[in-house]
């Protein structure tokens, strides 16, 4: 069955330190893996995707997410994270069959000054 | 080019009421799809329309119905609440629709608090 775990409820960091957002994946095919971003009383924003190609993909915001297929991962990173940065954390993956996107439960990103 | 609308922002019903929600997608968007979120089960899928016509369909009961007009804005109906029904319903607009791996762009959600 297709699922994406993301293993931390809550996650936090230090502004200006290097931030890391776990999931994890399985999915029957080739990944296609989607990260998105809640701020508080607004919808989800699409932050990044990957498909194919370069394991590192770039986003929005400064936020990029490195792809791993042997330990089926795609973990959000930010270099510098910032107080801004401080909302729920959504990874999914489309199951191929329906076309649908499993998404993770989500992360509390909360970063502090 | 403004973003995916949803009405009302904010509802509150009883047991047994229904209840009818709205997405305007972004303008040229053809496909409407309808999520749940609660703090429980996270975002779960309901249904999808593209061009009038349900193309995908999540796991819930037949008390959950939806639909899309020719202008692809489109409603969402819950009949008989209960109380498990309480959640942020989300819509979200794409040019084509999960069939495509294009970007999904989200309303801000309707909270539905059902007493």
């Amino acid at each position: 069955a297709q699922s994406v775990a993301q293993p931390e409820d809550q996650v936090n960091v230090a502004e200006g330190n290097p931030l890391t957002v776990k999931c994890t994946y399985s999915v029957s095919g080739n990944p296609y893996l989607f990260w998105y971003v809640q701020y508080p009383n607004r919808g989800l924003q699409f932050l990044l995707k990957y498909i194919t190609g370069d394991n590192l993909v770039k986003g929005s915001y400064g936020f990029e997410a490195e792809f791993n297929k042997s330990q089926t991962s795609f973990h959000l990173k930010k270099p510098s994270a910032l107080v801004s940065d401080s909302a729920l954390y959504f990874c999914a993956v489309r199951d191929h069959s329906n076309y649908q996107l499993i998404w993770g439960a989500g992360t509390k990103l909360i970063i502090k000054p | 080019k403004a973003g995916v609308t949803q009405t009302p922002r904010y509802l509150i019903k009883t047991r047994g009421q229904q209840v009818t929600l709205s997405c305007s997608p972004i303008s040229g968007h053809r496909s409407v799809s309808w999520y749940q979120q609660t703090p429980g089960q996270g975002l779960q899928f309901l249904f999808e329309y593209f061009s009038e016509t349900q193309r995908n369909k999540g796991n819930f009961p037949g008390r959950f119905s939806g639909r899309q007009f020719s202008n692809s804005r489109s409603e969402m109906n819950v009949s008989t609440l209960e109380l498990g029904d309480s959640a942020l319903y989300l819509c979200a607009s794409s040019l084509e629709g999960l069939a495509v791996d294009n970007e999904q762009f989200f309303g801000p959600g309707t909270r539905l608090t059902v007493l």
